[in-house]
């Protein structure tokens, strides 16, 4: 079954500190990663995209990283602000399919 | 935000009542989607549309129902709601020609539905 699993479901930091984000797929046959981050009571907002022959790729403060051998993704956040408080979703898509599989998301809280 | 826009942002309704959802967006975009978010889960596609009256249901398709008679319009119905209905519902739309898979997708902010 095609799953995607973040981790932590939490994470409290802050602000200045650094922090990263797990995501573990199962997803096969593979076609690419994105990250999201969804701000509360708004819809999610794209990070990054990475297909099966990129392991990394920088927005930002954001830089997200891509170990398709071990289906493992992480997304790293450097000197923490504020406004990076938010819930960070991972959806990994599948080769020649219309789906998207959701992550349910890490909840981030950044703590002056 | 790609020129999305849902309404209304927020309802409460009563169970068995029919409930009708609009998504409107400004760039003529080809693909659009209809998703709720639920405390646990992570976003799941209902129904989606690849153009004018041309839809197909997603993974929790069962009572949703959906119509797409312009490109700028995606609605979504609840025939009659539940209590399980409760629950965020997001638009989406791919920029792009491919769909899903490949092309970046862009949501709107949201319509918060209880259902009493």
């Amino acid at each position: 079954k095609n799953q995607v699993e973040q981790s932590p479901q939490s994470l409290i930091i802050l602000e200045g500190k650094n922090c990263t984000l797990q995501c573990n797929y199962t997803v096969s046959p593979f076609s690419n990663l994105r990250w999201y981050k969804q701000d509360t009571g708004r819809g999610p907002v794209s990070l990054t995209i990475m297909t099966f022959s990129e392991n990394t790729k920088s927005n930002g403060r954001y830089t997200a990283t891509l170990d398709a051998d071990t289906k493992q993704s992480s997304l790293h956040i450097t000197a923490s602000q504020l406004s990076d408080s938010a819930s960070y979703i991972c959806v990994v898509s599948a080769r020649n399919t219309d789906k998207l599989i959701f992550g349910t998301g890490t909840r981030l809280q950044v703590f002056p | 935000d790609a020129g999305i826009t849902q309404s209304p942002r927020h309802k409460v309704t009563e169970t068995g009542t029919p409930v009708t959802l609009r998504c409107h967006q400004t760039e003529n975009h080809r693909y659009m989607y209809w998703y709720r978010q639920d405390p646990g889960h992570g976003l799941r596609l209902i129904h989606y549309s690849y153009g004018v009256k041309d839809t197909d249901k997603g993974e929790v398709s069962d009572g949703y129902s959906v119509s797409r008679s312009k490109t700028e319009d995606f609605l979504l119905t609840l025939e009659s709601a539940t209590s399980s209905q409760t629950s965020v519902y997001f638009c989406a739309i791919s920029v792009g020609t491919s769909g899903l898979g490949t092309d970046t997708q862009y949501f709107g902010p949201g319509t918060r539905l209880t259902v009493l």
